[in-house]
């Protein structure tokens, strides 16, 4: 079945270090969306990328999605504590922009000040 | 405010009893999910509902049960037949335009059974 797979499932990092978590899913997709859920709490929705290529940004976040559409990336330069939390990249379901979204593992980001 | 509530936050049930977790919004999304979360596991999807009325199963359905009689609710019972059913439960919504359709959590419902 259709799988999105998310590298790495933790990382630990010193404040002021960078952060990347990449994420590849088994199908080509319409779009991918990106979520933080912090320690204790519930996912909240990022951002979504659409375009072949494209390259949005967030402050210190900067994310990709990939020419072929399967693969993306979350990166973050300079981490902060307020970083901490789980990230998780989401797809929706082959052939369509609507209905379920198959989420990764997430990337679990500990930051030490 | 708009939004989705869960209740209640922590929920404590003995082996063999079914409970019923609630999920409710009021941000007039047609879609409602939900998923179970174990540390490490990331988010797994029960159930889902594009619409009132009708619904689907998800990658781990066994052991769980769901309606959608109103736009607003769409509890989720987990009953005796689920094997493992301690776990963080989270409740989504979403709209079902084709731009903007990201999801929305509740706060989730920590289930412990014993």
């Amino acid at each position: 079945g259709q799988q999105v797979m998310q590298i790495p499932q933790y990382q630990h990092v010193q404040e002021g270090e960078d952060f990347t978590t990449y994420c590849n899913s088994s199908t080509t997709l319409s779009n991918i969306q990106w979520y933080k859920q912090r320690p204790g709490g519930h996912p909240v929705f990022l951002i979504q990328l659409v375009k072949s290529g494209e390259v949005k940004k967030q402050k210190r976040l900067t994310f990709q999605f990939g020419e072929a559409k399967k693969n993306s990336s979350l990166h973050i330069t300079a981490t902060q504590t307020t970083d901490v939390g789980t990230y998780f990249c989401a797809g929706p379901e082959r052939g369509s922009t609507l209905g379920r979204l198959y989420f990764g593992r997430g990337t679990q980001l500990t930051v030490w000040p | 405010d708009g939004g989705i509530t869960q209740s209640p936050k922590y929920l404590f049930r003995k082996e063999g009893q079914n409970v019923t977790l609630s999920c409710e919004q009021n941000l007039n999304h047609d879609a409602m999910y939900w998923y179970r979360q174990d540390p490490g596991q990331g988010l797994r999807l029960i159930y889902y509902s594009q619409i009132v009325n009708d619904f689907q199963k998800g990658d781990i359905a066994e052991g769980y049960s769901v309606s959608r009689e109103k736009k607003e609710s769409f509890p989720l019972t987990v009953t005796s037949a689920q094997k493992n059913p301690t776990a963080f439960y989270l409740c989504a919504s979403s709209t079902r335009r084709e731009t903007d359709y990201e999801q929305y959590f509740g706060p989730g419902t920590r289930l412990t059974v014993t």
